[in-house]
């Protein structure tokens, strides 16, 4: 069965700083992978997927993440923080069951901080 | 384009009292699902539907938990009787295509349950 594991469940970086935040899956076929965040009081919207194209994924608001079978990860990105970032990120995985159909399986999440 | 609206937000009941959680999709949106976020978790999936059919609600708890979409658009989420570890988060939402590979869902702001 497919899991995905977030390392971190908090990181705090300074406004301008990289953000790295981590996620490894488990998958005994080829991943559909993906990063959503998460704003405090609203649902989760999606920065980016991967769907087997290109292993650099671009999303929004600057965020990329690099698909990398060897190890197994699928970690988030942005260059410079902004206050503004400061969200909780959950990685995910989608997974095939009976029928044909795929659901996603969440990590725990990574609550990232970002301070002046 | 309108996004996924629940209600109501916030609701506290008592234990042993029953709840109902309503969603209403992004027009056109085939597939509907119900998520339960406890806090500090990733979003774990309850229940899709698949137009007013379901296609997966294999962790459902169906002793108290029960969902419906009858017409294909709106849905209804109920749960009777609560319980102080349904504390959580109730997330819907909808994707345009059948859950397959890549398909993007997109999230209502949550209903937040506190059983007391």
């Amino acid at each position: 069965a497919q899991s995905v594991t977030q390392l971190g469940s908090h990181v705090s970086v300074s406004e301008g700083a990289l953000v790295l935040l981590r996620c490894n899956y488990s998958s005994s076929v080829p991943p559909y992978l993906f990063w959503y965040v998460q704003y405090p009081n609203q649902g989760l919207q999606l920065l980016l997927k991967y769907t087997s194209a290109a292993t650099l994924v671009k999303g929004i608001n600057g965020f990329e993440a690099e698909f990398k079978k060897s190890e197994t990860s699928f970690h988030l990105t942005k260059p410079s923080a902004h206050m503004s970032d400061a969200a909780e990120y959950f990685c995910a995985v989608s997974s095939a069951f009976s029928g044909g159909y795929n659901k996603l399986i969440f990590g725990a999440g990574t609550r990232l901080a970002v301070h002046p | 384009e309108a996004g996924v609206a629940q209600s109501p937000r916030y609701k506290i009941i008592e234990k042993r009292q029953s709840v109902a959680f309503w969603c209403n999709p992004i027009s056109g949106h085939a597939t509907l699902y119900w998520y339960q976020q406890i806090l500090g978790q990733g979003p774990k999936l309850l229940i899709q539907f698949q137009n007013n059919g379901v296609v997966d609600d294999s962790q459902l708890p169906k002793d108290r938990f029960s969902a419906e979409r009858l017409k294909g658009v709106d849905s209804t989420l109920k749960i009777q009787p609560a319980k102080l570890e349904d504390s959580a988060v109730y997330l819907c939402a909808s994707s345009l295509k059948p859950p397959i590979g890549g398909n993007e869902q997109f999230f209502g702001p949550g209903t937040r349950l506190t059983v007391l």
